[in-house]
């Protein structure tokens, strides 16, 4: 089944501790990107990636890094949360030069 | 910058009754403009697009025309069910569809 996978779906963390959020597409997608989703905002777009070690600033990067060493993986690191990064993270993958992006269940992170 | 506005919700109706959500954006240059669905407890669905001026976008009943002159592409559905339920945004993408930009989402109620 086509699809993209997050983990972990819920997270608790505590503010400063590094953490991990992995996204992985099993479509050979070239385009993947990571959102966050905060109510009354919608969502806003954290980093993107154009292909394997091509990655950019979307709007809101700032406390979040990310990678692409592979094709399918396109993982978000918070080296240091806080916990104004509280918020429900999503990840999409396309192909290159496709409008439509398909969407992972989300991340929910409550960073305390 | 570019952006996107869409009315604010919640919106509820009665089944059958005639659906309108309103969205508008702002953009340099001449983006693609999509709706998405989101059911609760998952991830964001394409629900339409469109990509050029006077485009219409449908899918499952619902329709959208992208309208260059008034900068808008509102959602449209004649005769809404339960299952339509959700949440509704409208996203423009920009920069050959690397950067993608939401409006804040519109939350449908249908009573039966």
């Amino acid at each position: 089944e086509a699809q993209v996978t997050q983990n972990p779906r819920y997270l608790i963390t505590v503010t400063g501790k590094k953490l991990t959020v992995t996204c992985s597409q099993n479509m050979n997608h070239e385009y993947m990107s990571w959102y966050r989703q905060d109510p009354g905002l919608g969502l806003r777009q954290i980093y993107y990636s154009m292909n394997v070690e091509v990655t950019d600033k979307g709007d809101v990067p700032e406390g979040y890094k990310v990678s692409r060493k592979e094709k399918r993986n396109f993982p978000l690191i918070l080296e240091s949360p806080s916990p104004n990064q509280t918020s429900l993270y999503f990840c999409a993958s396309s192909l290159a030069g496709e409008e439509t992006q398909y969407f992972g269940p989300g991340t929910r992170l409550l960073v305390l | 910058g570019d952006s996107v506005t869409q009315m604010e919700g919640p919106v509820t109706l009665s089944e059958e009754a005639f659906l309108t959500i309103n969205c508008t954006y702002t953009a340099t240059g001449y983006p693609s403009l999509f709706w998405y669905v989101q059911y609760p407890g998952e991830g964001l669905q394409l629900l339409l697009k469109a990509t050029k001026a006077d485009d219409k976008g449908s899918n499952k009943g619902f329709e959208a025309t992208y309208r260059k002159e008034t900068t808008s592409f509102h959602l449209e559905k004649g005769s809404v069910q339960v299952s339509d339920s959700a949440v509704y945004f409208c996203a423009l993408s920009a920069f050959g569809f690397n950067k993608f930009y939401f409006g804040s989402g519109t939350k449908l109620n249908v009573k039966p």
